[in-house]
């Protein structure tokens, strides 16, 4: 079985670039996050959704910031535009709400450089 | 609101020594609490978890048991190995709830 994959797993970018970062939670969960870690400030949860609906996207740092789910197997973090204080490994994690609730499956990280 | 206080690392141990990380937690009601571990260059995966008082929960040779009198949730391993240099993050969901809070991890470092 398929856990949660994130793409590209790296990106190095100039400041003033527009990042899209991608993700497929696994089949049948109906809740992904977002999360970002950086040493400074650990692991932040940005924003997330059920249900395909963002419900919580208190922790989206600025405008910069945005996130969607078009479908129950798709989701994308833009950067628009990028700066280097947004360099960080950003995470999306899925699970069933309901169900072995806090059990979240992480995938590997999408690493942002921002030069 | 919730929180939850992790001790500060790295904690650097030699193979087969005894590990503890200590977790206590500010919540309201009753929530249910857990350990993740993040290995190198991987994302955080569940390692152990406790939905009420007086529960232990346990999985490759950790344990911890939740202190509600305490507010606490340490996590311990009688005798660690390389293998279990990880980050390691205590973290607490409030029942019906979805959003975990997450612990500022502690980073441990075993040496051979």
């Amino acid at each position: 079985d398929a856990g949660v994959i994130q793409s590209p797993r790296h990106e190095v970018t100039e400041m003033g670039q527009e990042v899209t970062l991608r993700c497929k939670p696994i089949s049948g969960h109906n809740s992904l996050f977002w999360y970002r870690q950086t040493m400074m400030r650990g692991l932040e949860l940005l924003i997330y959704f059920n249900n395909n609906v963002p419900i919580d996207d208190s922790g989206m740092p600025e405008d910069r910031f945005s996130a969607k789910m078009p479908n129950a197997s798709f989701s994308t973090l833009k950067i628009q535009p990028s700066e280097p204080r947004d360099s960080a490994v950003y995470f999306c994690a899925s699970s069933y709400a309901g169900r072995n609730t806090g059990e979240l499956f992480f995938g590997e990280g999408s690493r942002l450089t921002v030069l | 609101g919730d929180s939850v206080t992790q001790m500060e690392g790295p904690v650097t141990l030699s193979e087969e020594a005894f590990l503890t990380i200590n977790c206590t937690y500010t919540a309201t009601g009753y929530p249910s609490l857990f350990w993740y571990v993040q290995y190198p260059g991987e994302g955080l995966q569940l390692l152990l978890k406790a939905t009420k008082a007086d529960d232990k929960g346990s999985n490759k040779g950790f344990e911890a048991t939740y202190r509600k009198e305490t507010t606490s949730f340490h996590l311990e391993k009688g005798s660690v190995q390389v293998s279990d240099s990880a980050v390691y993050f205590c973290a607490l969901i409030k029942a019906a709830g979805n959003k975990l809070t997450f612990g500022g991890g502690t980073r441990v470092l075993v040496k051979p």
